[in-house]
């Protein structure tokens, strides 16, 4: 299995601001995504981290916007930058357990932005 | 490409009916197929799996079979609890990217 945790669990921001939402995982993994969860919605990947490489963006999402690091093994962060009230979701990351095929999630980042 | 496509919600049941949730899906290949669930303020949880044709997944009470001749992945349960109150997600894998359906609201009355 994999233990994942997230941080900020939620935030207010204001407007043209960013945010960086930072994801650990208790297990070295080789690839990271990043989904977003709209009010009321289903899940939608955003991007998915390499260590050691651009992350590889969904279509849709761009860098400028959603820019990605992947430094080590086991954390990622994603930025959410210049919002808007638009970007108001829930951000999760997630990784495949080692030695599972199960796909874990971290308990998310509630993102209002006013 | 690969899409999922699930039951519309919201679903409201009394305790102790049985349940079907249908799950089917579009995909290249033979993709793994899942069930997550979301309780209310909580994160997202692997519920159940399948990763081949005519495998059945199994938890907590809930059970789905992989068929491939019909492309589906339904959710079924024999007997619901009010504890089963949340959101359901059918998803399914390609590429080691997970696809999700639209997710369907559960609420179980007393």
């Amino acid at each position: 299995s994999a233990v994942i945790s997230q941080k900020p669990s939620r935030d207010i921001c204001q407007r043209g601001t960013s945010l960086t939402i930072q994801c650990q995982v208790d297990s070295q993994v080789t690839m990271m995504f990043w989904y977003r969860q709209q009010p009321g919605q289903s899940l939608t990947l955003i991007a998915t981290a390499n260590q050691g490489s651009e992350a590889t963006y969904e279509s849709g999402f761009v860098i400028d916007k959603f820019p990605i690091s992947r430094p080590n093994l086991t954390f990622s962060t994603l930025t959410v930058s210049n919002m808007s009230p638009e970007d108001s979701s829930i951000y999760l990351c997630s990784a495949w357990g080692q030695g599972t095929y199960e796909q874990y999630f971290g308990p998310g980042t509630r993102l209002t932005v006013t | 490409g690969n899409s999922v496509t699930q039951m519309e919600g919201p679903v409201t049941l009394s305790e102790e009916a049985f349940l079907t949730i249908n799950c089917t899906y579009t995909a290249t290949g033979y993709p793994s197929l899942f069930w997550y669930v979301q309780y209310p303020g909580e994160g997202l949880q692997l519920l159940l799996k399948a990763t081949k044709a005519d495998d059945k997944g199994s938890n907590k009470g809930f059970e789905a079979t992989y068929r491939k001749e019909t492309t589906s992945f339904h959710l079924e349960k024999g007997s619901v609890q009010v504890s089963d109150s949340a959101v359901y997600f059918c998803a399914l894998e390609g590429a080691q990217k997970l696809v999700f359906g639209q997710g369907t609201r559960l609420t179980i009355n007393p």
